[in-house]
């Protein structure tokens, strides 16, 4: 069975430090995996994904995310943290090669960027 | 392009009463989800409809949730009887299906007393 795992509940760091927020997953075969970020009352907004190709994905916002499959992980990235970017992230997975399967979410992690 | 539309907003029910969420999804998006999120988790799939069969409702609590998606466009999913766990907030969800991500609606914030 596939699943999603942010070991984070909440990070915290000074603005304009590098930040990482951390995914594992386990799925059958090759997956595909994204990156979601939720403000308040607010539905999920896209960031990156990672389907093939060069392990580092670079996304909206100045976000990137690597990708490792020898320990399935896919870690979220930012060089230089903004106040703004403070809020929810969730990271998501599906098997590769089927519209048909299921989008799992992690449970997600608070990021807060202090000033 | 316009996103995906949910409506209500917000609703305040008591138990055992009946409520229904509407979503108008992005144009040309084939693929349909409805997602449960409870305070302080992830999304929780619920349904997915691939224009208008339903590809995946294996979480879908049966005796009380349904969904529908006629035509292939716009889509409902009623609760009823509501109980106070179903107190969540319900985002509907669209994408081109394949490697496209899902694009969601802002949600409908569901509470029962």
């Amino acid at each position: 069975a596939q699943s999603v795992a942010q070991p984070e509940d909440q990070v915290n760091v000074a603005e304009g430090n590098p930040l990482t927020v951390k995914c594992t997953y386990s799925v059958s075969g090759n997956p595909y995996l994204f990156w979601y970020v939720q403000y308040p009352n607010r539905g999920l907004q896209f960031l990156l994904k990672y389907i093939t190709g060069d392990n580092l994905v670079k996304g909206s916002y100045g976000f990137e995310a690597e990708f490792n499959k020898s320990q399935t992980s896919f870690h979220l990235k930012k060089p230089s943290a903004l106040v703004s970017d403070s809020a929810l992230y969730f990271c998501a997975v599906r098997p590769l090669g089927s519209s048909a399967s299921k989008i799992i979410f992690g449970s997600g992690t608070r990021l807060s960027i202090r000033p | 392009e316009a996103g995906v539309a949910q409506s209500p907003r917000y609703k305040i029910i008591e138990k055992r009463q009946s409520v229904a969420f509407w979503c108008n999804p992005i144009s040309g998006h084939a693929t349909l989800y409805w997602y449960q999120q409870i305070l302080g988790q992830g999304p929780k799939l619920l349904i997915q409809f691939q224009n208008n069969g339903v590809v995946d409702d294996s979480q879908l609590p049966k005796d009380r949730f349904s969904a529908e998606r006629l035509k292939g466009v716009d889509s409902t999913l009623k609760i009823q009887p509501a109980k106070l766990e179903d107190s969540a907030v319900y985002l509907c969800a669209s994408s081109e299906g394949g490697g496209s991500p899902l694009h969601f609606g802002n949600g409908t914030r569901l509470t029962v007393t």
